[in-house]
């Protein structure tokens, strides 16, 4: 089945630093993938997703790109703000049903 | 627009009870979806359920755990005679359809077995 791997955390950043969240899947097929962050205390949300090959999703400042060649898909912000201190998970679709196949997630604290 | 709404939102159970917790979709969505969040681990799929039906149950242990998804009202996750391992946040999701898309997430069930 899908699997994936995300970097690990605690990423502690300061505020208006650059952020990369590397991950990485292995599929059959090519299957969705999203990113959903979880702030504390709630549930997760979906942040962004792509469908296909070369397709890039984007929400809030964040981005990425989904890259069939190196089937990664590492999410990106420019210049992060203390409010997006939370939990982000990477996530392939499970192929045959909807199910998403979540990475360990990421915790990423960011400092004023 | 009521979101998925799950309770209780924190329950307490002794070794050897019975724990049930409930699982109310979207408005529209006849998915759910049963996650499980350990401490310090990701999210591990358990079960999905449509009305009336299992369709993936390839992460529910074997013993212990069972879930239903009735024509009329919540989604039931039922842990039988409780451990302390059980110990985690259960998390619903919805969707409309099995067509990739996005699950809508509750905000979750912790279950602290003493």
């Amino acid at each position: 089945g899908n699997s994936v791997t995300q970097m690990e955390g605690p990423v502690t950043l300061s505020e208006e630093a650059f952020l990369t969240i590397n991950c990485t899947y292995t599929a059959t097929g090519y299957p969705s993938l999203f990113w959903y962050v979880q702030y504390p205390g709630e549930g997760l949300q979906l942040l962004l997703k792509a469908t296909k090959a070369d397709d890039k999703g984007s929400n809030k400042g964040f981005e990425a790109t989904y890259r069939k060649e190196t089937t990664s898909f590492h999410l990106e912000k420019g210049s992060v703000q203390v409010s997006d201190s939370a939990v982000y998970f990477c996530a392939p679709d499970g192929g045959a049903t909807n199910k998403l196949i979540f990475g360990t997630g990421t915790l990423l604290a960011v400092q004023p | 627009n009521a979101g998925v709404m799950q309770n209780p939102r924190h329950l307490v159970r002794r070794r050897g009870q019975e724990a049930r917790l409930r699982c109310s979709p979207m408005k529209g969505h006849s998915h759910v979806y049963w996650y499980r969040q350990l401490p310090e681990e990701g999210l591990k799929f358990m079960v999905y359920l449509q009305k009336e039906n299992i369709i993936d149950e390839s992460g529910m242990p074997k013993e212990r755990f069972s879930a239903e998804f009735p024509k009329e009202g919540p989604s039931i996750l039922r842990i039988q005679q409780v451990v302390r391992g059980d110990s985690a946040a259960y998390f619903c999701a919805s969707s409309p359809g099995q067509e990739t898309g996005e699950l809508f997430f509750g905000e979750g069930s912790r279950l602290t077995v003493l």
